[in-house]
């Protein structure tokens, strides 16, 4: 079973600020892998598909790369409104995801 | 615009059944695979059931295995959860969610949730 590792586990920064958060495979996955953000009271938005594409309707400060076993999500320019949980994810056998990360207000 | 809307939310007692549903709109319900995923208090995502467009094949978490039902009614485009023998651990918010329609390799649109609570 892969196992998915989100780093760091809280990001602390400021609106502005550039936030690279970081997904780390167990084993390799290619290019298949996605990331959701998730808001308190929500469910999850998807983001990035197959590492690196946009969702409909993401903003373009939005990105994603890597490949194999490590994965990152940038955002360029923190807005009020990125302020959430970002998880991993990727389907093997079954469906898994990553711990996630915090990004929280500085 | 694709919506996702869960119900059947409750508290149950340890042991006892609940069925939940998934009614969805804006899309073409019978050409998706459909999932439940999951979220404890607190806690990160957990995935729990995959239901395949047609119906006819399904998969579950070994969490879940043997004791939950994922179902659907492509005429009525709603998706259902039957849960049995429901312990603490189940306890958690649960998502509907739409799978991608290539390969289900990920999950493209969710509902808002409906919450479970197993407590006696």
């Amino acid at each position: 079973e892969i196992v998915l590792t989100q780093s760091p586990a809280i990001l602390s920064l400021s609106p502005g600020e550039r936030a690279t958060l970081s997904c780390r495979a167990s084993q390799s996955v290619g290019s298949y892998l996605a990331w959701y953000q998730q808001k308190p009271g929500q469910g999850p938005r998807l983001l990035i598909y197959d590492a690196s594409y946009r969702g409909n309707d993401i903003p373009a400060r939005f990105s994603g790369s890597g490949s194999g076993t490590d994965f990152t999500l940038t955002i360029s320019s923190l807005e009020p409104e990125d302020f959430a949980v970002y998880y991993c994810q990727h389907r093997s056998n079954w469906w898994t995801f990553g711990q996630g990360t915090k990004v929280e207000i500085k | 615009q694709v919506q996702l809307v869960e119900s059947g939310r409750g508290v149950v007692q340890p042991g006892r059944s609940l069925r939940l549903s998934c009614a969805t709109s804006g899309f073409t319900f019978s050409n998706y695979a459909m999932h439940w995923v999951r979220q404890a208090p607190g806690k990160g995502l957990e995935w729990v059931a995959v239901i395949w467009s047609d119906g006819t094949k399904t998969d579950y978490a070994a969490s879940v295995k043997g004791r939950f039902t994922i179902s659907r009614d492509n005429s009525e485009n709603t998706l259902y959860l039957q849960m049995n023998s429901l312990r603490g651990e189940d306890s958690a918010v649960y998502f509907c969610a739409r799978g991608d329609i290539v390969a289900t390799n990920f999950f493209d649109y969710w509902g808002q949730g409906t919450r479970v609570t197993v407590s006696s």
